[in-house]
C-alpha cells in the first residue's frame, strides 16, 4: 500500500502563479522527499525535509510539514513551463533501512 | 561520474519468456533498490539490496529475484514474465542508510510483456 498520498492528481496553471501540491502520509516517518519526474524521464530529488522540521526553502520551492496531521505540502513559486512534471512525495520509516515508500504523484502543467 | 545506469531502455517479452534488467552504479554506494512504475501510480518497492551479498524483498517481490554479487551491479530478473509485469521499472542507490540519504534513479526500463 502507498504511504503518500499526494493530492491534486492534476494541477494546471499559467506560467508565473504559483503552484501548491500536498501529501498525506498514514505512519510515523524520519523524514520526508519531493521528486520530480519528467515525462518518460527517471526522478530527481528535490528537498528533503526532516521529521523536526516544519518548513524548508530551497529556490523557488517551499516544503512545509505538519507531523500532526500527516502531511506536507510542496509550493512552487512563479512557476515556468520548465516545471511541467509530475512531482512524487516519498516518506521513510515504514521500511527497514533507507527504502522509501512513494505517493501517487502530482501531474502538474504549466501553460506558457 | 555515469551515476546510476539501466539497459535495455526498452524490452518486449511474450509471456512466460525470462529476462534480466541490468543496474549498475559508479557511486559506490551501499544501498540500490528496484521500483516499478505503473500508470499513473507512483512508484512501489521491489527488492532491494543493503550492500554486496545482501538484499531482501520490497512491498511486490514476487515474480522477480534479484542477487547483489558486487557493490556497483543489482541485476533484476524476471522468472516467467506475465503481462501483469508490465510497467517502467527504476533502480535507484544510495551511499549509506542514513535517515535522510538522498537516493539517486536511473532512467528506467520500460517492460511490455505481451
Amino acid at each position: 500500500s502507498q504511504q503518500g498520498e499526494e493530492d491534486p492528481q492534476a494541477l494546471s496553471i499559467q506560467e508565473g502563479e504559483n503552484a501548491t501540491m500536498n501529501c498525506s502520509y498514514k505512519t510515523s516517518i524520519n523524514n520526508l522527499q519531493w521528486y520530480r519526474q519528467n515525462s518518460g524521464r527517471g526522478l530527481v530529488h528535490l528537498i528533503l525535509i526532516r521529521s523536526n522540521e516544519r518548513e524548508k526553502h530551497s529556490g523557488r520551492l517551499r516544503v512545509t510539514l505538519d507531523t500532526s496531521k500527516k502531511s506536507s505540502s510542496l509550493l512552487i513559486t512563479a512557476s515556468r513551463a520548465a516545471d511541467t512534471a509530475s512531482y512524487f512525495c516519498a516518506t521513510d520509516g515504514d521500511n527497514a533501512g533507507n527504502m522509501l515508500t512513494f505517493g501517487g504523484g502530482t501531474r502538474l502543467m504549466v501553460k506558457p | 561520474n555515469a551515476g546510476v545506469t539501466q539497459t535495455p531502455k526498452f524490452q518486449v517479452l511474450k509471456t512466460g519468456q525470462s529476462m534480466t534488467l541490468q543496474c549498475a552504479q559508479d557511486m559506490n554506494h551501499e544501498y540500490m533498490s528496484w521500483y516499478r512504475q505503473d500508470p499513473g501510480m507512483g512508484l512501489r518497492l521491489i527488492h532491494y539490496s543493503v550492500g554486496a551479498g545482501i538484499t531482501d524483498q520490497g512491498e511486490v517481490p514476487n515474480g522477480y529475484n534479484v542477487s547483489r554479487s558486487t557493490t556497483e551491479d543489482f541485476p533484476l530478473r524476471l522468472l516467467s514474465a506475465a503481462p501483469s509485469q508490465t510497467s517502467v521499472y527504476f533502480c535507484a542507490s544510495s551511499y549509506s542508510d542514513r535517515v535522510g540519504e538522498t537516493q539517486y534513479f536511473g532512467p528506467g526500463t520500460r517492460l511490455l510483456v505481451l
